[in-house]
């Protein structure tokens, strides 16, 4: 049974275009969060939910927009896609705030 | 605001020798400072945390990092490198009231045979 899953996997598209990443954990958490890692693996956090409410919401560009439709999913809408919005995005979820972390597998998502 | 700093992008180490991974962190609060693994075009699996309690923690695949207060350190070790521990490795930590876990730049791990 995987825990925390995402879908698609990998994700190729034209720039301009609008996308979305769905994420569900089957863990009964009530925190999920979405990070983006860079070509340098560096690891941001974009946003979190907690009981479906945004707790942090990172200096992202409002083409980025969460959607929390329960406390198992929250999905990742992107907008005009741009070049430098290639990367791998990770969905996590926790039990509540400051506990671990886990990971899904990530989307690499690739704007040409 | 919290951070961390990963001495060392890139480690190599023969197969059966010590593994130190370096990890200091600054934080308001005290920390919860954990290590994750990722193995290549994988997610990021929990090796070992620490919140409170006893300093030193044991971890998966026979990793433990100690917590030292003084030095603002939380250094990642094993006591003999298998091929299959070379992966990247990622020191975080959780030090402010919103909860956010501030990743370190990673190491790479290399296991020379």
């Amino acid at each position: 049974d995987t825990a925390v899953s995402q879908t698609p996997k990998y994700l190729v598209t034209q720039m301009g275009n609008d996308k979305s990443i769905k994420c569900e954990q089957n863990l009964g958490h009530d925190t999920m969060y979405w990070y983006k890692q860079d070509s340098k693996k560096f690891l941001k956090i974009m946003f979190s939910y907690n009981n479906k409410e945004l707790i942090i919401n990172e200096t992202v560009p409002n083409r980025f927009s969460p959607k929390s439709p329960d406390k198992a999913h929250l999905n990742l809408h992107i907008n005009s896609l741009e070049l430098g919005d290639s990367a791998v995005y990770f969905c996590a979820s926790s039990q509540d705030l400051g506990n671990e972390q886990f990971f899904g597998p990530g989307t690499r998502l690739t704007v040409l | 605001a919290q951070s961390v700093t990963q001495l060392g992008s890139h480690v190599s180490v023969s197969e059966g020798a010590l593994v130190l991974l370096r990890c200091n962190y600054s934080s308001s609060v005290p920390p919860y400072l954990f290590w994750y693994v990722q193995y290549p075009n994988q997610g990021l699996q929990l090796l070992l945390k620490y919140t409170t309690g006893a300093t030193l923690v044991k971890g998966i695949n026979g990793f433990e990092a100690e917590f030292k207060k003084s030095e603002t350190s939380f250094h990642l070790t094993k006591p003999s490198a298998h091929m299959s521990d070379a992966a990247e490795y990622f020191c975080a930590v959780i030090g402010g009231s919103n909860y956010k876990l501030t990743f370190g730049k990673g190491t790479l791990l290399t296991v020379n045979p």
